[in-house]
């Protein structure tokens, strides 16, 4: 069974770092195919996709906020790890991580949300 | 292309066939998936590689293809099927995921 649980904090200041981590099971991010992304949803809008890592560490990144966004695998704790610098109040959303599985997202956490505020 | 759009809101009668379309350039290149999201829980595949239905998804929903718009059918809508649906692809160049900007489903 794959499950996912995003974590990080709930409240960050304009111009901090956020850090998320996901942590999943049911899966290893070592087998061929398989990516974790991330995606997020402010409040009363769409799903954005942000960035996806692949099994043999190739990422992608939504190509608006490439240059603020990084994601890294730590495979021993089963876990991808998202940054965004440079955080803004428009920045505020519900932050997804899903297990992806050649053209879709098969499996999501709960999700996150995380609110940037002063 | 690097956007997928989706009609706002569409209604149905409890019981009738509902489609809900998603176009896109990359969609002439590119599969699309579906999500169900209801309120205050996370997405739901429903539909992946343009008409497979994951364990668990009643066979009501289909999907379907055709040029640059991709389609999500509901035969028989229940109401439980009302949530917001999104369509989701690779662009054109497969580097890059889309996600459509989302369909609020009503069932009457």
């Amino acid at each position: 069974q794959i499950t996912l649980k995003e974590s990080g904090p709930t409240l960050v200041k304009p111009t901090q770092t956020l850090t998320l981590t996901c942590s999943f099971s049911g899966f290893s991010l070592t087998t061929t195919g398989v990516g974790v992304g991330w995606i997020r949803q402010p409040p009363g809008k769409a799903l954005e996709w942000l960035a996806l890592l692949y099994w043999d560490d190739d990422t992608r990144y939504r190509p608006s906020l490439k240059n603020r966004l990084t994601i890294t695998k730590d495979t021993s704790k089963d876990q991808v790890v998202l940054t965004m610098t440079n955080m803004d109040p428009v920045d505020t959303a519900r932050y997804y991580c899903a297990h992806n599985h050649g053209t879709h997202f098969d499996f999501w956490g709960q999700g996150t949300l995380v609110t940037v505020s002063s | 292309s690097s956007e997928l759009t989706q009609d706002p809101a569409v209604s149905v009668a409890l019981g009738q066939t509902v489609r809900i379309t998603c176009q896109g350039d990359s969609l002439r290149s590119s599969y699309a998936s579906w999500y169900q999201q209801k309120p205050g829980q996370a997405p739901v595949l429903v539909i992946y590689a343009k008409n497979n239905r994951p364990s668990g998804i009643p066979d009501r929903f289909s999907g379907s293809s055709s040029g640059n718009t991709a389609s999500l059918t509901i035969t028989g809508a229940q109401a439980v099927d009302e949530a917001d649906y999104y369509c989701n692809s690779r662009d054109s160049s497969a580097n890059h995921v889309l996600f459509g900007g989302g369909t609020k489903l009503t069932v009457l």
